[in-house]
């Protein structure tokens, strides 16, 4: 099947800090992509969609200026948390779905602010 | 509004138990449903979806999911459980137009030996 890189798959950082997530669609090209926050022990809440050359689509209640999102290319979107503080630490999964077929996920990155 | 309800948070089976984990989902027109796994600290691995046409989808790892419009489920069954099947299951509903998945709460699946 497709592969969805994401990268780092850790990352601590300090409060007050950014942190930048990649995901890279390996073997397809992905003019959407999708990125996703789960909380201990929850589920998966989708936070926006990333479109490649245009500005990303926030779901309701997500900050875009906290979660900046860009899609320079067809095979990769990155996520930016700006300004981290503790309750930003979470785990954090892109997806992206090939024309015709399901969508597939990243190996996600778990952020610890500190 | 698209939703999706997994009542089940937690299920403990023994090995080589059947398993059956439920899903409802709501959705204006007719839905494209999946079922993922997920194991600690680890992304969505795909077990199987459905589409359209037959109703009763097989997957990897030995699951089967039957998609039952009347009652608005699609429930993930396995006829014998293995250890190795400890996870957390998430039922989701995608709108093919858009590409998003709407992702039930989860499934907590304990196997004893």
């Amino acid at each position: 099947g497709a592969v969805v890189s994401q990268h780092p798959s850790r990352v601590i950082c300090k409060s007050g800090t950014s942190v930048k997530i990649e995901c890279r669609s390996l073997d397809f090209q992905a003019t959407t992509m999708f990125w996703y926050r789960q909380f201990p022990k929850q589920s998966l809440m989708l936070m926006a969609t990333s479109n490649e050359g245009s500005k990303a689509t926030y779901e309701q209640g997500v900050e875009k200026d906290k979660f900046l999102i860009n899609h320079a290319s067809l095979t990769l979107s990155t996520l930016t948390v700006t300004s981290a503080h503790p309750e930003d630490s979470s785990f954090y999964i892109c997806s992206a779905r090939p024309r015709g077929t399901e969508a597939f996920f990243g190996q996600g990155t778990r952020l610890t602010v500190v | 509004a698209q939703s999706v309800t997994q009542p089940d948070i937690h299920i403990t089976v023994s090995e080589g138990a059947s398993l059956e984990l439920r899903c409802n989902y709501s959705y204006g027109a007719t839905p494209y449903l999946f079922w993922y796994v997920q194991s600690p600290g680890q992304g969505l691995q795909l077990l199987l979806k459905y589409f359209s046409g037959d109703t009763l989808v097989q997957g990897i790892k030995g699951f089967e999911a039957e998609f039952k419009r009347s009652q608005s489920s699609f429930n993930l069954r396995k006829p014998s459980v293995h250890w190795s099947d400890a996870a957390e299951y998430f039922c989701a509903v995608g709108d093919y137009n858009t590409d998003k998945l709407i992702f039930g709460t989860g499934t907590r699946l304990q196997v004893f030996p």
